[in-house]
């Protein structure tokens, strides 16, 4: 049974970073068939995919257009775990996030989630 | 706005079917999934490729697609059912987009 665990502050500073690790349990993070995802949800953006990482012979990374400029999503092989980075963090980034698999060679969709961090932005 | 359009909220007394709907352009290329979430908790995935159902998801549950939107309804709906739930699928560019959501009222 795969698992993901959450951790990391839940009150960050504006123009700081935000940091997030997922450590995953039941599966591997360079596994062939999965992608490793960071995923907000706030009342005012509703559910909004982040970014993902994967393993496909090389390391592969994606990011959605509105966060590009300011997010990483890097994968820790040697702790089986994958973290999330979002620099110069303002109020509009508070949100709860979660990480979560997609499964990219059965469902094609994320069939396994976090728990959810609620992240404040705030001075 | 979103690029999945779904109906902000739907209604059915126990016993009832509930359908919920969700459009987008994207949808007759890119398969379509359904999530239930409630209060407090992680999103549940209840419906991949448009209408397959995950083990351990009850029957009454299912998916459709047709065209620009697909559907979900949940037949002889339950008090438990009451819950959010979100249409998402993938977008041309290489990235996930999710809908708005629906907040699902048992009456």
């Amino acid at each position: 049974q795969v698992q993901l665990q959450q951790s990391g502050p839940g009150l960050v500073k504006p123009s700081q970073t935000l940091s997030l690790t997922c450590a995953i349990s039941g599966d591997s993070v360079s596994s062939k068939s999965g992608t490793w995802n960071w995923i907000r949800q706030s009342p005012s953006r509703g559910l909004e995919w982040l970014g993902r990482t994967y393993y496909r012979s090389e390391w592969y990374m994606d990011y959605a257009v509105s966060v590009k400029s300011r997010v990483i999503v890097n994968a820790d092989t040697s702790k089986n775990q994958f973290s999330l980075q979002l620099n110069s963090v303002t109020p509009e980034d508070t949100a709860v996030y979660f990480c979560a698999r997609l499964d990219a060679t059965g469902s094609e969709a994320f069939d396994v989630w976090g728990p959810g961090t609620l992240v404040a932005v705030s001075p | 706005s979103y690029e999945l359009t779904q109906p902000p909220s739907v209604s059915v007394s126990p016993g009832q079917t509930a359908r919920i709907t969700c459009s987008g352009d994207v949808l007759p290329k890119q398969y379509a999934s359904w999530y239930q979430q409630k209060p407090g908790q992680a999103p549940v995935l209840v419906i991949y490729k448009d209408n397959e159902r995950p083990s351990g998801i009850p029957e009454r549950f299912s998916g459709a697609s047709s065209g620009t939107t697909v559907t979900l309804t949940i037949s002889g709906v339950q008090a438990e059912d009451e819950a959010d739930y979100y249409c998402h699928s993938g977008n041309n560019r290489d990235t996930w987009v999710f809908g708005g959501g629906t907040k699902l009222t048992v009456l």
